[in-house]
């Protein structure tokens, strides 16, 4: 069955540096990868979506990457601030029928000032 | 409202209790799904309605897990006979059939935490 890996540890990284989260999968490359962020107590949000033909995408301060061959996504904030602290999950789709995700684990991520 | 609504927010059941978790979802939106999320997880898939039409319920652990979606908005999800393992918190998210064509996502509610004592 298909497993999702993100990093295990959580991140500490200092305010302003750029945070980058891995996202490893193994087996066949969905289709779509999805990024979302969970702070505590509430629910997922979603951020950003790739699909398996682009190599990269931007939105303001994110970046992700998608690369097949490794299978791998790599999740990318710039010019971190402390307000960025939360648990960043991956969600991999295999289809555009909007049917189910998988998430990972999810890496807890925390900027100190 | 503008998001997906779910209750309660807190739930605490004795074991063997029967509970029901209710979801609105965001009004229009034509796929439903239920995750449940333990404690530093992320979330795991327990089923999937389009509309009314319930078409995938392979994540439910058990045949104590039963979800519901009768006019195809508000969606149930009742658990029979409580145990301790099933304390989680329940997530519903609601997204358009066409969501990943316009980079939608899905959205989540905030859930329902579960404590079965």
């Amino acid at each position: 069955s298909q497993k999702i890996e993100q990093n295990s540890e959580a991140l500490n990284i200092q305010e302003g540096k750029t945070a980058t989260l891995t996202c490893n999968y193994t087996n066949y490359s969905p289709a779509y990868l999805q990024w979302y962020r969970q702070d505590p107590g509430r629910g997922p949000v979603f951020l950003l979506l790739i699909r398996e033909n682009e190599k990269e995408k931007r939105k303001e301060r994110l970046k992700v990457t998608f690369d097949t061959t490794l299978k791998q996504s790599l999740f990318h904030i710039t010019a971190s601030q402390p307000a960025d602290s939360a648990t960043y999950l991956c969600a991999l789709l295999w289809d555009s029928s909007a049917s189910k995700i998988i998430f990972g684990s999810g890496t807890r991520l925390s900027i100190r000032p | 409202g503008a998001g997906v609504s779910q209750s309660p927010r807190y739930k605490v059941a004795k074991r063997g209790q029967d509970v029901a978790l209710r979801c609105d979802p965001i009004s229009g939106h034509v796929s439903l799904f239920w995750y449940q999320q333990a404690l530093g997880q992320g979330p795991e898939f327990l089923t999937y309605f389009q509309n009314e039409a319930q078409l995938d319920k392979s994540g439910l652990p058990s045949d104590r897990f039963f979800a519901e979606r009768p006019e195809g908005s508000v969606s149930t999800l009742k658990i029979q006979r409580t145990q301790q393992e099933d304390s989680a918190v329940y997530l519903c998210a609601s997204t358009t059939k066409q969501g990943l064509r316009i980079n939608y996502g899905y959205t989540f509610g905030s859930g329902t935490r579960l404590t079965v004592v």
